[in-house]
């Protein structure tokens, strides 16, 4: 069974950093692309950042270009999101998602979320 | 890149059809067959319904369908029940190594 499960939200003040992690198991980590996906409260689903299986090919939404960082260490079946300079718009719930088998762009499998407030 | 185009509401009674719309551009739903559809219900986490446009992941009823025309993709929920009242959100590729979404559909079965 997929298990994607995230850690390290909390409340951080305006400026300040914060680092997600994404615990993976029940496939084979390595094997596929993952992304994170925020939801502001009450709002809808926006896409932060996706990462291909080796790292080689990464990108980002405009929102977070230059401030969010996307990593992933595959000895660990971990994801991280490293997020530098937060804003009070960047409150939201967090998560990581499994891309699908043989389709980079499909989120087939999603975590249960991190919830970042950014607030003095 | 801009929200793919949803309308904020759809509803139906039970055992009836509805059809929700997810308009993009030429650039993203339009160029791609990478259009996915997820239902959120309150306090979960998006369940993929749709992918690749017009497959269904397993486990997910045949109720369920997808299909794409130019720049608009549509999700239609064939014999309503009410476990399918939810959140639905469109997504596709946007071309640029970045996935747009939609801004939401609240579906309400009467």
């Amino acid at each position: 069974e997929v298990q994607l499960v995230e850690s390290g939200g909390g409340l951080v003040q305006p400026g300040r950093s914060l680092r997600l992690s994404c615990a993976a198991s029940g496939f084979t980590f390595d094997d596929y692309a993952m992304h994170w996906v925020r939801q502001a409260p009450g709002k809808g689903l926006e896409w932060v950042s996706s990462i291909s299986w080796n790292s080689d090919r990464i990108g980002y939404a405009d929102s977070v270009q230059g401030r969010f960082t996307i990593s992933r260490d595959n000895a660990e079946n971990s994801l991280y999101l490293q997020m530098n300079s937060l804003r009070a718009e960047d409150t939201a719930l967090y998560y990581c998602a499994k891309g699908g088998a043989g389709s980079y762009w499909t989120l087939d499998y999603w975590g249960q979320g991190a919830l970042v407030t950014v607030s003095s | 890149q801009s929200a793919l185009t949803q309308p904020p509401s759809a509803s139906g009674s039970p055992g009836q059809s509805v059809t929700i719309s997810c308009t993009g551009t030429s650039s993203d739903v339009g160029g791609y067959k990478f259009v996915s559809w997820f239902q959120q219900h309150p306090g979960k986490a998006p369940k993929l319904m749709i992918y690749e446009v017009t497959k269904r992941p397993s486990g997910v009823p045949d109720r369920f369908s997808g299909s794409k025309s130019g720049n608009t993709a549509s999700l239609t929920v064939s014999g309503l029940q009410a476990e399918d009242e939810a959140d639905y959100y469109c997504s596709s590729y946007g071309g640029s190594n970045n996935v747009i979404f939609g801004g939401g559909t609240k579906l309400t079965v009467l």
